[in-house]
C-alpha cells in the first residue's frame, strides 16, 4: 500500500517568487493536512481538508493557502516567499478525518530553502 | 499556555536499556487523542503508538508502551531494550475532540542509543 506522496522533496526559491507543493494521501484517505517545521517553531498545523472542503486552519498569513481536488490529492501554495518560510512542509492524511484513534500518516516532506 | 509540553530537548540511553520520554498536555475537552511519532533524519514522521483519553488502560505496540496518568495529564512514552535504530526525535502530539485533523506537537526529544 503506497503511503503519502510529498512532490518536490527539495526545491530553492528567491524572495518574492510563489511556491506549490504537492500531496498525494494514501488511497482512501479523505483527510489532508499541512505542517510546517522548523527549528525554531517546531511543527505548526497550517489547514486541513476534508472531502475537498477546509475544515480547520492554523494561525498562518493569507500567503499560506491550499487546496483539495475531488480525488483527495492536495496542493498548498505560499505566495511572495519570504525567507522565514524555509522549512520541511509535511503532509499528512487519514482515512476518517478525525475520529478516535484514526491516526494521521505522514509524507517525507518537502525541504523548501528560501534566499 | 502550550498545549503540549516535552521538557527533555535530549535524552541518551544505553543499548538493550528502557527509556522514558516525558509529555504533559494541557486541555479542557473530555476527548482527546494522545500520539507519539517518532522522525529520523531523513524526516518522515512515523506514528508509534495511540491513547484514547477514555481508554483505562496504557497503549502498548511491540516495545513502545503509553504511561497514561490522565490527573496528571501526562502521557510519558517508554521504549524497552533500545537499538540503535531508536536515535531519533520523539514527538508528542494531542488531537483534541472536534477538532477534525488538528494535532498539536511538543518541540520534540531527540533520543540518541548508545552501543
Amino acid at each position: 500500500k503506497a503511503g503519502v506522496t510529498q512532490t518536490p522533496r527539495y526545491l530553492i526559491k528567491t524572495r518574492g517568487q510563489q511556491v506549490t507543493l504537492s500531496c498525494s494521501p494514501i488511497s482512501g484517505h479523505r483527510s489532508v493536512s499541512w505542517y510546517q517545521q522548523t527549528p525554531g517553531q517546531g511543527l505548526q498545523f497550517l489547514f486541513e481538508y476534508f472531502s475537498e472542503t477546509q475544515r480547520n486552519k492554523g494561525n498562518f498569513p493569507g500567503r499560506f493557502s491550499g487546496r483539495q481536488f475531488s480525488n483527495s490529492r492536495s496542493e498548498m501554495n505560499v505566495s511572495t516567499l519570504e525567507l522565514g518560510d524555509s522549512a520541511l512542509y509535511l503532509c499528512a492524511s487519514s482515512k476518517k478525518g478525525g475520529q478516535g484513534v484514526d491516526t494521521i500518516y505522514f509524507g517525507e516532506g518537502s525541504w523548501l530553502t528560501v534566499v | 499556555a502550550q498545549k503540549i509540553t516535552q521538557t527533555q530537548p535530549g535524552m541518551f540511553v544505553q543499548e538493550k536499556e528502557a527509556v522514558t520520554l516525558d509529555c504533559t498536555y494541557d486541555t479542557s475537552d473530555p476527548s482527546y487523542g494522545l500520539f507519539w511519532y517518532k522522525q529520523p533524519s531523513s524526516g518522515e514522521m512515523i506514528f508509534l503508538i495511540y491513547q484514547g483519553s477514555y481508554d483505562q488502560q496504557n497503549a502498548t505496540e511491540g516495545r513502545y508502551s503509553l504511561n497514561f496518568q490522565k490527573a496528571r495529564k501526562s502521557a510519558n512514552l517508554v521504549i524497552s531494550a533500545s537499538q540503535l535504530g531508536d536515535s531519533a526525535m520523539y514527538f508528542c502530539a494531542m488531537r483534541e475532540g472536534g477538532t477534525g485533523n488538528q494535532f498539536y506537537f511538543g518541540t520534540g526529544t531527540s533520543l540518541t542509543v548508545i552501543p
